[in-house]
């Protein structure tokens, strides 16, 4: 069965680095998705992207956040100077606009 | 405001002890409604989508019913391996499709 596949399972990185969480979306599908979910909170919409641009974001996506899709296969979010509160759970999601199917999340810790 | 109530926030079960479990939703219009299964440390796990009211979906032990104001996820005879938080999502109209989630209620089944 197709899956979404996220990559690093875990990353740990000092505040004010910057990251870069990649996925691989369901190769058919053509919507993509960040979420967060915050340890003990809500799965929070980030963005989403379709047609090669973001097609909506939220509050929380400010200008430290962006993604992009280098090639035909991955997908991804980079957050560039790293803050505390964005310590989370990224879930990046893919959807042929049945139902989004999520990935098993990048934990981010900063330090 | 687009919003989604969980409830209960946790329930407890004995194995074979159905129950339902709870989703109201205000949207202005509403796309389609989702329910997801999430294990700790697991990114959600797709189960159905609902898109108007009277409409049922079924899955082994799983039903998921909708009202115009509300969503039940119905767990007949659970077993231990149904514990687990349930999400519930939805999808509203004006150009969006993002995914509001509710908080989600943590099910424990024991044997």
């Amino acid at each position: 069965e197709p899956e979404v596949t996220q990559t690093p399972s875990h990353q740990v990185t000092q505040m004010g680095q910057e990251v870069i969480l990649r996925c691989v979306p369901i190769s058919n599908h053509l919507y993509f998705y960040w979420y967060r979910q915050i340890l003990g909170q809500k799965v929070e919409f980030l963005v989403s992207f379709y047609n090669n641009e973001i097609s909506e974001k939220s509050e929380i996506f400010d200008d430290q956040f962006s993604v992009e899709r280098p090639d035909g296969s991955n997908f991804t979010l980079k957050i560039r100077s790293t803050k505390l509160e964005d310590s989370a759970m990224y879930f990046c999601a893919s959807s042929d606009n049945r139902g989004e199917l999520f990935g098993q999340g990048t934990r981010l810790t900063v330090v | 405001e687009d919003q989604v109530t969980q409830s209960p926030e946790a329930l407890r079960l004995q194995e074979g002890e159905s129950s339902s479990l709870n989703c109201s939703y205000t949207v202005s219009g509403l796309r389609g409604l989702f329910w997801y299964r999430q294990d700790p440390g697991k990114g959600p796990e797709f189960l159905f989508t609902l898109y108007s009211a009277g409409e049922e979906k079924e899955k082994e032990r799983l039903k998921a019913t909708l009202t115009k104001k509300e969503s039940f996820l119905h767990i007949t005879a659970p077993k231990p391996e149904d514990s687990a938080t349930y999400l519930c999502a939805v999808q509203a109209p004006r150009n969006t499709d993002k995914l509001i989630f509710g908080t989600g209620t943590r099910l424990q089944v024991f044997p």
